[in-house]
């Protein structure tokens, strides 16, 4: 089956650079996608990568790096409205073409 | 952008009655449809996938009996917890691709159930 482990819980300030890792385990592995959820809301896409290397999207990042089954979401100019849950979810063969998700971690940005 | 609406928003119920979510994709047609459930700061946990016009798959562990899906149209999947109990009491979210090889998945916001 597929794995992802990334860290529970990171706090940080205004403007801050967060960084939320992602490791998986998988075989087929297609993608890393990238979802954030606010408490009681539904998650939204952030990010898709299918090919190592970084992609930016205004103050997100994402990372991937296939050969360690590793990614990363880059937080930047942290916002007290960046205060939510960031899930990884991993696109696989193996899975049916179905995402699995990660466990999610709480980023709670602080004044 | 393609956006996902569910109904109801938040439904609380006696135990042993059946409820119904709706999930519709608003300006896209879904070919596949996946519920989520989700518990208090849990991750969300596939229950099972919907093509439209087909049979759902359900994941290991989840009832099909107890959960029944319905994809009815390229727009439309229905969730309905069948008997239910206070441990189904649940946040349950929907999700549509536009293709099953999609990566991008448009969730809609979710239905609170509360099983009393």
């Amino acid at each position: 089956g597929q794995s992802l482990e990334q860290p529970s819980e990171v706090t940080a300030v205004e403007g801050a650079i967060v960084q939320i890792n992602c490791t998986y385990q998988t075989s087929g592995f297609y993608g890393l996608s990238w979802y954030q959820q606010h408490d009681g809301g539904a998650p939204t896409f952030l990010s898709y990568n299918a090919l190592d290397g970084l992609e930016e999207t205004g103050r997100f990042s994402s990372f991937l790096s296939r050969s360690d089954s590793y990614g990363y979401l880059l937080l930047q100019e942290l916002q007290m409205k960046d205060s939510a849950s960031y899930f990884c979810a991993v696109k696989a063969r193996a899975a049916g073409n179905k995402l699995t998700f990660g466990g999610g971690t709480r980023v709670l940005v602080k004044p | 952008g393609a956006v996902v609406s569910q109904h109801p928003s938040r439904v609380i119920c006696k135990s042993g009655t059946s409820v119904k979510i709706e999930c519709r994709s608003l300006d896209f047609q879904a070919t596949t449809m996946f519920w989520y459930r989700q518990f208090p700061k849990q991750s969300l946990m596939l229950m099972a996938t919907s093509n439209e016009g087909s049979k759902a798959t359900y994941e290991q562990g989840v009832e099909k009996d107890k959960f029944l899906i319905n994809h009815a149209s390229l727009t439309l999947s229905t969730l309905t917890v069948t008997s239910a109990h206070p441990e189904d009491s649940s946040f349950y979210i929907c999700s549509a691709a536009t293709s099953g090889g999609a990566y991008e998945q448009y969730f809609g916001p979710g239905t609170r159930l509360t099983v009393t």
